[in-house]
């Protein structure tokens, strides 16, 4: 299985700040990369899939880039509402795996 | 709208046998595919398996093979999964998801599975 590598885990940040949260897998999954973000105790909701489209009803703040391994998911500004655990999800050859998900917390 | 409502909490002893059921509604039943993943306490998501859109065909995770059963009641837009031969470690929450573009669009709201003793 390809195996998905999230940095930070943990990352303090204000409201109007702009973060990025890195994904890397351990081979290439082209651009088959999609991030989540997860509340307590909620599903997961998606926002970015195909490394860089952003879902309908995602706020535009929220982008994606990347090929082959190394990827990114930023946030422009932060808002209240965005603070939460994010995971990155890869899709190759009829499997699925997440990365240990990144904790956005409020500083 | 889009909604996938799931049955509720269960408590199993170990050994046992679970059955966690998926309703989906306000799309087209047939044109997409269901999914099963599960999250233990604290720790990333699993994917388990599918209920592929069309014949239903269903493929499954290395990780669940033989242990794992996904079928589905296309009349009625219910996916089904069943876990045999629990163990602590299947305590998790498990969730039914909307397959779309590589990843999950949809998903239910999560069904609790306790396995204690």
């Amino acid at each position: 299985d390809i195996q998905m590598t999230q940095s930070p885990s943990t990352l303090s940040a204000s409201v109007g700040d702009r973060v990025t949260i890195t994904c890397r897998a351990s081979q290439s999954i082209r651009t088959w990369l999609a991030w989540h973000q997860q509340k307590p105790g909620k599903a997961p909701k998606l926002l970015i899939y195909k490394t860089s489209s952003l879902q309908s009803g995602v706020p535009s703040r929220f982008s994606g880039s990347g090929s082959g391994t190394e990827f990114t998911l930023t946030i422009s500004s932060l808002q209240p509402d965005d603070f939460a655990t994010y995971y990155c999800q890869q899709y190759s050859s009829y499997s699925y795996t997440f990365g240990q998900g990144t904790n956005l917390e409020i500083k | 709208q889009i909604q996938l409502v799931q049955s509720g909490a269960e408590v199993k002893k170990p050994g046992a046998s679970v059955k966690v059921s998926c309703k989906a509604s306000g799309y087209r039943f047939m044109n997409y595919a269901i999914h099963w993943l599960r999250q233990a306490p604290g720790q990333r998501l699993e994917w388990m398996g599918w209920s592929l859109h069309g014949n239903g065909d269903t493929k499954y995770s290395q990780e669940f093979q033989g242990r794992v059963t996904i079928n589905r009641d296309t009349s009625a837009s219910i996916v089904y999964l069943e876990v045999s031969s629990l163990r602590s470690e299947d305590q998790a929450v498990y969730y039914c998801a909307r397959g779309f573009e590589g990843t999950f669009d949809f998903w239910g709201q999560g069904t609790m599975v306790t396995v204690s003793s």
